[in-house]
């Protein structure tokens, strides 16, 4: 199994620019969530998917935020427009609800930079 | 949420016994205690978690004290690779699928 599958890994850009994450999760898990990490507030979960359906987007920021999941496949993160402390590492982990630890699987993340 | 307490950093050496504390006093009865690490540059992975009985895999080991206010992740012989952040999450038994909540964790620096 490939693991959670993000892109890109990094990603510059000018601030006011519009910027996409992607994730893949892994096959057959049925939650995904994205998460952001800075230096000044640590890990923090942003939205997370139940069987593609969004359940909690409390932790999105604010409205340049937004997040979809067209298929089990597939997820996008969107910051339209950019602002330099959007710069962050962007996270998205999926797991399988009913295996009794609901581990987490993480991707390895997509640095941000706005300018 | 019940709140977990780590204390910042710790230090140990290669092939080493480890242990990490972690304080949760406000537990309740239905929180899981799970153990996360995350390697310089990669993202968190899950090491073991617990509910009241001692936990063993092939990571780590997990003690939980008796009135499970508090745990302790072992680390039986720690390796270089050994060396990241190790954050305790308190999990409740409904919301297993919930996001987790993480918190500064213990940043485990391993000398040769």
């Amino acid at each position: 199994d490939a693991g959670v599958i993000q892109s890109p890994r990094h990603e510059v850009t000018e601030m006011g620019q519009e910027v996409t994450l992607r994730c893949k999760p892994i096959s057959g898990h049925d939650y995904l969530f994205w998460y952001r990490q800075t230096m000044m507030r640590g890990l923090e979960l942003l939205i997370y998917f139940n069987n593609n359906v969004p359940i909690d987007d409390s932790g999105m920021p604010e409205d340049r935020f937004s997040a979809k999941m067209p298929n089990a496949s597939f997820s996008t993160l969107k910051i339209q427009p950019s602002e330099p402390r959007d710069s962050a590492v962007y996270f998205c982990a999926s797991s399988l609800r009913g295996t009794g630890r609901n581990e987490q699987f993480f991707g390895p993340g997509t640095r941000l930079t706005v300018l | 949420d019940a709140k977990t307490t780590q204390p910042n950093s710790m230090e140990s050496n290669e092939e080493e016994p480890v242990h990490l504390p972690c304080n949760h006093s406000t537990i309740s009865g239905t929180d899981y205690i799970h153990w996360y690490r995350q390697l310089p540059s990669q993202g968190p992975e899950y090491v073991i978690h617990g509910l009241t009985s001692n936990v063993n895999n092939r990571m780590a080991s997990l003690a939980i004290a008796e009135d499970r206010k508090s745990s302790t992740l072992i680390l039986h012989r720690a390796t270089l690779r050994d060396a990241a952040v190790y954050y305790c999450i308190l999990r409740d038994f409904g919301g297993g699928a919930d996001g987790l909540t993480f918190g500064k964790g213990t940043h485990l620096i391993i000398q040769p």
